[in-house]
């Protein structure tokens, strides 16, 4: 069955320390990949995505994510946090299919919180 | 640019009552609408998507239904509201071909009481 796990859903880090956030998938094939933030009560906005291409991929923000085809994983990184990074962060998976494009699997979502 | 808008932005309802969410969004025509559910420390379930007028596929069977009366505009409704339909419900905009990205309205917080 095609799954997409965030393995940590509480993650406390202090502000300008390092913070990486790990995303597995399980899928047939090399999906589309996808890094979203949610800050409290908002919609959620795109920090990066990987179609193909160098594996490790720049976002907004400040963010990178490393996409690791052997581990199934695309953990999401950022050298030093702000406090303004303190949200949600949901890893995605789309299919390759055309069928299937824009349905979007979301995992459950890794609670940052930002310490001084 | 691509706009999308959801109201109402929060909506407290009985249980038993009737619902709808509304969400139109601008600037893009035949665009692919989705309808997500975030329930309290879960993340997202897709519920509804559409690829044109009048074309609803429903990817989990539940209490909600949803329409699409016009091009750029997606609906969410429910004939009686139940407790578990509690939840943030977010209208996302989305790519007509790989490489364009996936939008999300500002989300309605639902609490059925």
């Amino acid at each position: 069955a095609q799954s997409v796990t965030q393995p940590d859903i509480h993650i406390t880090v202090s502000e300008g320390a390092s913070l990486e956030l790990r995303c597995n998938y399980s899928y047939g094939a090399t999906p589309y990949l996808f890094w979203y933030v949610q800050s409290p009560g908002q919609g959620l906005q795109l920090l990066l995505k990987y179609f193909s291409g160098d594996t490790l991929v720049q976002g907004i923000k400040g963010f990178e994510a490393e996409f690791k085809r052997s581990q199934s994983s695309f953990n999401l990184r950022k050298p030093s946090v702000h406090w303004s990074d303190a949200a949600e962060y949901f890893c995605a998976v789309a299919p390759m299919t055309t069928d299937s494009w824009g349905k979007f699997q979301f995992g459950a979502g890794t609670q940052v919180v930002v310490t001084p | 640019s691509q706009t999308i808008h959801q109201w109402p932005a929060t909506l407290v309802q009985p249980v038993g009552s009737p619902l709808s969410l509304e969400c139109t969004v601008e600037g893009t025509s035949n665009p692919n609408l989705y309808w997500y559910r975030q329930a309290a420390g879960r993340g997202l379930q897709l519920l509804f998507y559409s690829v044109g007028i009048g074309q609803i596929s429903s990817e989990v069977p539940q209490n909600l239904s949803a329409s699409r009366p016009q091009d750029r505009q997606f609906i969410l409704s429910s004939k009686k509201l139940l407790l578990s339909d509690s939840g943030f419900y977010l209208c996302a905009l989305g790519p007509g071909t790989p490489q364009e990205t996936q939008y999300f309205g500002p989300g309605t917080r639902l609490l059925v009481l």
